[in-house]
């Protein structure tokens, strides 16, 4: 089944500890995605990757890193969450970047106290 | 920058009537996307329209596009309560960004909550 794999789907965490919200699709697509959902304010894309070891910046970068050394992979990597980073993280990604629709992962709810 | 607005954010619907949710966006594009949310949940593809005056439909809803007009629609016929979700509209931002380079981002609208009531 094709899909966008995203772990862990909740996480309860504190201030400053270094977590990251892994990302995997099967679909040999060359664009991934991450977008944070926040109440009154949409979906907001935080970075992107073109391609491996292609990645680059969207609207809300801050806070957040990424990597992409496989295709199939895109982990979204909080160095010193802050409670400003609780938010519902989705992943997404697409066959390539000018090419089809966005398919999404099931989302990662993060509380950061 | 791309701006995306839809309307109305919230819609409460009685079962078998019809409604449309407008999507306006601000600049040139003729890719739009519709996606439908239920609380908790992912982002889920209901259409994607291609070019100017694509129309789709898929059970009671219809999706349509004009891009001169720079504005799709998604028409709800004889609402169920099934229906009741946030419906997103997404425009491709291909091409778009000064310089031409493509990066695959699709800009959201801000969502309708619709629900339907018996």
């Amino acid at each position: 089944e094709a899909q966008v794999t995203q772990n862990p789907r909740y996480l309860i965490t504190v201030t400053g500890k270094k977590l990251t919200v892994t990302c995997s699709q099967n679909m040999n697509h060359e664009y991934m995605s991450w977008y944070r959902q926040d109440p009154g304010l949409g979906l907001r894309q935080i970075y992107y990757s073109m391609n491996v070891e292609v990645t680059d910046k969207g609207d809300v970068p801050e806070g957040y890193k990424v990597s992409r050394k496989e295709k199939r992979n895109f982990p979204l990597i909080l160095e010193s969450p802050s409670p400003n980073q609780t938010s519902l993280y989705f992943c997404a990604s697409r066959y390539h970047s000018n090419t089809g629709e966005l398919f999404f992962g099931e989302g990662s709810r993060l509380t950061v106290l | 920058e791309l701006k995306v607005e839809q309307n109305p954010l919230f819609l409460s619907m009685q079962e078998g009537k019809n409604y449309t949710i407008y999507c306006n966006y601000s600049t040139t594009s003729d890719r739009l996307y519709w996606y439908r949310q239920d609380p908790g949940k992912s982002l889920e593809s209901l259409f994607v329209l291609l070019s100017n005056g694509a129309v789709k439909q898929e059970g009671r809803l219809m999706a349509s596009l004009d891009t001169k007009a720079r504005l799709s629609t998604l028409h709800i016929t004889a609402a169920v309560h099934d229906l009741s979700a946030t419906y997103f509209c997404a425009v491709d931002m291909l091409g778009n960004p000064p310089g031409g380079t493509s990066y695959g981002k699709l800009t959201f609208g801000q969502g309708t909550i619709l629900t339907v009531h018996p």
